[in-house]
């Protein structure tokens, strides 16, 4: 059975914080891993699309990286600010039409 | 601007009522996917399709069908509607055509439930 794994479930945090979440995922049959903000009343929007062994990409303050050999891939937010405020889902993606969730790091940003 | 769009965001219903959640999406994609959404689970897909008329069982479809009879429109249906299908559904839709990397796009979600 395939499962993807993050933690922490969740986190409240400070403004002006600097936070990190992890995704666990298999480390065969990868084809990408993806992560995708979901904020309340809003649809999930992907935040990452990563494919390759060592990847590393960034949008503003949020960065991810990715190791399929071992599989795992951090997310990292720096500076967090209230708007960050939402749940962030990490998905395996096996190629085909199969995408496997995790059950996602609800984050907290208090002002 | 992409969208996917979910017909109704919540809904409450009886037990026994036949449910149905429409999602369109206007971005030519192949396929479409229904997920459900529940406390401490990952996102469990229903039912997808990539192609009109064409439908695939999920990871958990009993007691719910599907329609797709246009490209852009993906029909969830619950025949019988139960206390255990309370829950957020998520249309979603992806590009196909072997030219993706799987990545998703989601509608806002149908909060069902069911008394």
């Amino acid at each position: 059975i395939l499962n993807v794994e993050q933690s922490p479930q969740s986190l409240h945090v400070q403004e002006g914080d600097s936070t990190n979440f992890t995704c666990s995922f298999p480390s065969s049959n990868f084809y990408a891993l993806h992560w995708y903000r979901w904020e309340t009343a809003k649809s999930p929007e992907a935040l990452f699309v990563m494919t390759l062994n060592g990847d590393e990409k960034k949008k503003g303050r949020i960065s991810a990286t990715l190791n399929t050999k071992e599989g795992y891939s951090y997310l990292y937010i720096k500076g967090s600010q209230p708007e960050d405020s939402a749940t962030y889902l990490c998905a395996f993606h096996t190629g085909g039409f199969k995408t496997i969730f995790g059950a996602g790091t609800r984050l907290f940003v208090k002002a | 601007d992409v969208k996917v769009t979910q017909s109704s965001r919540y809904l409450v219903k009886r037990t026994g009522e036949k449910v149905f959640l429409e999602c369109v999406q206007d971005m030519d994609h192949e396929n479409m996917f229904w997920y459900r959404q529940d406390p401490g689970l990952g996102l469990r897909l229903i039912y997808f399709s990539y192609d009109v008329k064409m439908k695939e069982k999920g990871d958990i479809p009993e007691g719910y069908s599907v329609s797709r009879e246009k490209k852009e429109r993906f029909s969830l249906i619950l025949e019988s509607a139960s206390t255990n299908q309370t829950s957020m559904y998520l249309c979603a839709s992806s590009l196909g055509g072997g030219l993706e990397t799987g990545e998703l796009f989601f509608g806002e979600g149908s909060r069902l439930t069911v008394l």
